[in-house]
Parts: structure tokens; C-alpha cells; sequence
């Protein structure tokens, strides 16, 4: 059975702290892990990864994956007030068609 | 360009009750799926489509139904509806490749 864990579940930090949040994952036939955020709605997409060692960045977001560990990592610099969410990771076997599998949710709270 | 449409946003129903969340997607994706969302546990698939005419079981599908007969829409039915089905309900839609996009949400309660 495919499964993701993530820690840790929840995260308290000071405004311009970095945090590095974790996921990691057992699937059958892995084809990617996606990176999501979720505040009070719908998750919204940061990043996908497929190939290991490869860090992909979006300002002060960024994610590496590693195969052979079955892990990945989210870090986030400078942390503000506006990144206070929940964050998602979620693996995509190789069948495809979106059936993603989700973790816990990290709770990451960032205080002024 | 509206993305994943879901409605309504909240419903209440009482136990044995049946309704038809609505979800709808402009973006011509081949995929759609529903999952649901409860406290401490993530988000888990209940069914998915990989095209009109097409849908599958997730995780955790009983007491729902799915149909797609459009590549637009993918509508969700709770035919009795259970507290156990007491949820948030997200609908995504994507393609092969890429990243799944979400809808708003559904916050149902079954009392």
C-alpha cells in the first residue's frame, strides 16, 4: 500500500526564521511528488519533482527529491507571516491519472 | 478562465439524505478525481476519471458514486448519507504530466 509521512505534523517559528519541512514516501512504481500549500480553502501547486538531486526554486520555496532515500525536502527562507499554512506532499505512481497519495499535512505557523 | 468550480460550498443534510456535489473544470482536462479531506488524516481519493465515460475506484469509495459524461463535469453522489461522510470535499482536475489544480471545497455535515 502506498503511503507518504510527513514531519513534523505541526511547526511554530519566528518571522525570518528557514524551516525545512519533510516528506517521506513508499510507492509502488513512483512517477512524481508534488509539493502543495493550503491555506483557509483549495491547495494550491509549488512544485513537482520526478528526477532526484534536482532542486527546483520559486523565491524563497524551494525542493529536492531523492530517489534512492524514498524523501523529499521543502525549505523556506526568511520566513514571513503570509507562509503560515498547511503544507501538502503528495506521490503519483507511475499508472498515472492524478491518483494521488497524500500525507498528514505539516501545520507550519509563523509568528511576527 | 474559472479553473475547478465545486458547489455549492456547504451543505447540511440529515442522515439517509442524497446529494449530488457538482464539480466542473474549463481547463480540458483529461483527469478528474474527488477526494476528501478530514482532520489529522490528508487528503484520500474516493474516485476518479481518466475521461468521459470512464471512472474508477480510490481509497475510500463506498457510499459514493461517480459518473463522467462529459470531459467538463464530474459530479459526486452521497446516495445515503452517513455522519461518517462528514467532510471537506475537494475536486481536481489535471493532465498527464502536470500538476492536479483544485477546487474551493465542499464542507458537508451529516447530522
Amino acid at each position: 500500500e502506498d503511503k507518504v509521512v510527513q514531519s513534523p505534523l505541526s511547526l511554530v517559528v519566528h518571522e525570518g526564521d528557514t524551516v525545512t519541512l519533510n516528506c517521506s514516501y513508499e510507492v509502488t512504481n513512483f512517477r512524481s511528488l508534488l509539493w502543495y500549500k493550503q491555506e483557509k480553502k483549495a491547495p494550491t501547486f509549488l512544485f513537482m519533482l520526478t528526477s532526484s538531486g534536482i532542486e527546483k526554486k520559486s523565491g524563497r520555496l524551494s525542493s529536492i527529491l531523492d530517489k534512492k532515500e524514498l524523501f523529499s525536502i521543502l525549505n523556506i527562507t526568511a520566513t514571513q507571516t503570509g507562509d503560515s499554512a498547511v503544507y501538502l506532499c503528495a506521490v503519483e505512481g507511475i499508472q498515472g491519472a492524478q491518483k494521488l497519495v497524500f500525507g498528514q499535512g505539516t501545520r507550519l505557523t509563523i509568528n511576527p | 478562465n474559472a479553473g475547478v468550480t465545486q458547489t455549492p460550498k456547504f451543505q447540511v443534510l440529515k442522515t439517509g439524505q442524497s446529494m449530488t456535489l457538482q464539480c466542473a473544470q474549463d481547463m480540458n482536462h483529461e483527469y478528474m478525481s474527488w477526494y476528501r479531506q478530514d482532520p489529522g488524516m490528508g487528503l484520500r481519493l474516493i474516485h476518479y476519471s481518466v475521461g468521459a465515460g470512464i471512472t474508477d475506484q480510490g481509497e475510500v469509495p463506498n457510499g459514493y458514486n461517480v459518473s463522467r459524461s462529459t470531459t467538463e463535469d464530474f459530479p459526486l453522489r452521497l446516495l445515503s448519507a452517513a455522519p461518517s461522510q462528514t467532510s471537506v470535499y475537494f475536486c481536481a482536475s489535471g493532465s498527464w504530466g502536470r500538476q492536479a489544480f483544485f477546487g474551493q471545497g465542499t464542507r458537508l455535515t451529516v447530522v
